[in-house]
């Protein structure tokens, strides 16, 4: 089955420093990949849309100057937070679209990264 | 706009059946997905419909209407481990997930 990894799996620094996310299609190739925040008991936020090599598209009331998204590859998406502050604290969420798979619309989930910004 | 409506929390017993409803209303139709999420764990794939009828998998089974914008998700022969929010999310025309908030299951003894 599709896989999708991403590393680290919980990170925690401290206020102001920067923090990248990696996503990885381990044995498929994705040239749609999606990043989601979630705040704890609440549902999924979608953050943006990555698309390999162009820009991403983000979602209203995100900042892409905070949040720069990364995919120049099949196989591969970076979500940098940039200047994190307590408030970016979240479980963060990759997953990624298979267009050769068997289903065009399904979405394979990272096991997610937990942020905590102190 | 774009809304998916689910139940935000349901209670049933060990060994019961519990259904959770869904609907929707949104720019375009791609297939209805459910998914299953555990507390600090990423979303896991339960089910697919895009054509109207029932879907079943195990104990799990998936139904769709889209002349009625309505799904709902039945649990049969619930376990502890069934614990967890389920979600509904919709595709659109742009192949876009639409996301409902999610009803947590809560199973008791």
């Amino acid at each position: 089955g599709a896989v999708v990894s991403q590393h680290p799996s919980w990170v925690i620094c401290k206020s102001g420093t920067s923090v990248k996310i990696e996503c990885r299609s381990l044995d498929f190739q994705a040239t749609t990949m999606f990043w989601y925040r979630q705040f704890p008991k609440q549902s999924l936020m979608l953050m943006a849309t990555s698309n390999e090599g162009s820009k991403a598209t983000y979602e209203q009331g995100v900042e892409k100057d905070k949040f720069l998204i990364n995919h120049a590859s099949l196989t591969l998406s970076t979500l940098t937070v940039t200047s994190a502050h307590p408030e970016d604290s979240s479980f963060y969420i990759c997953s990624a679209r298979d267009l050769e798979g068997a289903s065009y619309n399904e979405q394979f989930f990272g096991p997610g990264t937990r942020l905590t910004v102190l | 706009g774009q809304n998916i409506d689910q139940p935000t929390e349901m209670t049933a017993t060990e060994g019961a059946i519990v259904q959770i409803n869904c609907t929707y209303q949104t720019s375009g139709f791609n297939g209805l997905f459910w998914y299953q999420q555990h507390a600090g764990e990423a979303p896991t794939f339960l089910s697919y419909n895009v054509l109207d009828g029932l879907e079943e998998k195990g104990r799990f089974s998936s139904f769709l209407s889209r002349s009625k914008g309505y799904s709902y998700l039945l649990l049969k022969e619930l376990q502890m481990k069934d614990s967890a929010s389920y979600l509904c999310a919709v595709s659109d025309s742009n192949y876009q997930l639409i996301w409902g908030a999610g009803t947590k299951l809560i199973i008791k003894p």
